[in-house]
């Protein structure tokens, strides 16, 4: 059984730009959360998915936005980039609402420069 | 992989020895309570967890002790091996059917052999 991937896996990007990440979950998970993780801040919710509504959203600004398809796969999406977003940025899946059988993928190492 | 936590509580310990990890949650109201495991340059990778419902879980060489008066969580490792080596958090699900978790600072495990 797969696990959760995350593409790409390390990503480069110019203040400024903006940037799309990809989740793929757990075949048959339909929740989808995203998460930050930097050495300063530890890991820090951004949002929920399932069903392709979000249900729940982190304090974070407008600049971060998801969404999410039909086949449970997710997007999140980073505008106007600044230095302060460079970060792992995690996604975690699970069978339905509900945290439990939460599964984190490896994550998309992002750095802005 | 770059480190996924800076000026983290460390322990250190030797080969053989047990391990206690301890963690205090913020929400009284949590229902469910996580911990993880994360290695350099991964996601974080899921030990066991328990239900506010109960005040102990075992698995194999991990046991969670939950004790909901104090709001405090601890991960006991028995014969700890350098394998053990990397960060551990714990997590609590503060609003029950979301898929939302709250995360602590992380405690970093370094094992000598």
């Amino acid at each position: 059984k797969a696990g959760v991937t995350q593409t790409p896996r390390y990503l480069i990007k110019t203040r400024g730009q903006q940037v799309t990440l990809s989740c793929s979950p757990i075949s048959g998970h339909r929740s989808v959360s995203w998460y930050q993780q930097t050495p300063g801040q530890g890991l820090q919710f951004l949002f929920e998915y399932f069903s392709e509504t979000q249900r729940n959203k982190g304090n974070f600004p407008g600049r971060f936005s998801g969404r999410q398809f039909s086949n449970s796969r997710s997007e999140m999406n980073v505008s106007t980039l600044e230095l302060g977003d460079s970060a792992l940025y995690l996604c975690a899946s699970s069978l339905s609402q509900g945290a439990y059988g939460y599964t984190f993928g490896s994550g998309t190492r992002l750095t802005v420069v | 992989g770059e480190s996924v936590g800076l000026h983290l509580p460390t322990l250190s310990v030797q080969e053989g020895d047990n391990s206690i990890i301890n963690c205090a949650y913020s929400n009284s109201a949590s229902d469910y309570f996580i911990w993880y495991k994360q290695e350099s340059g991964k996601g974080p990778q899921f030990i066991i967890d328990i239900r506010s419902n109960m005040d102990k879980r075992q698995g194999q060489r991990v046991t969670v002790l939950l004790n909901k008066t104090v709001k405090h969580l601890s991960l006991q490792i028995a014969a700890t091996q350098p394998g053990d080596s990397a960060v551990y958090f714990c997590a609590e699900n503060q609003k029950s059917g979301y898929s939302t978790l709250t995360f602590g600072k992380g405690t970093m495990l370094l094992v000598s052999p």
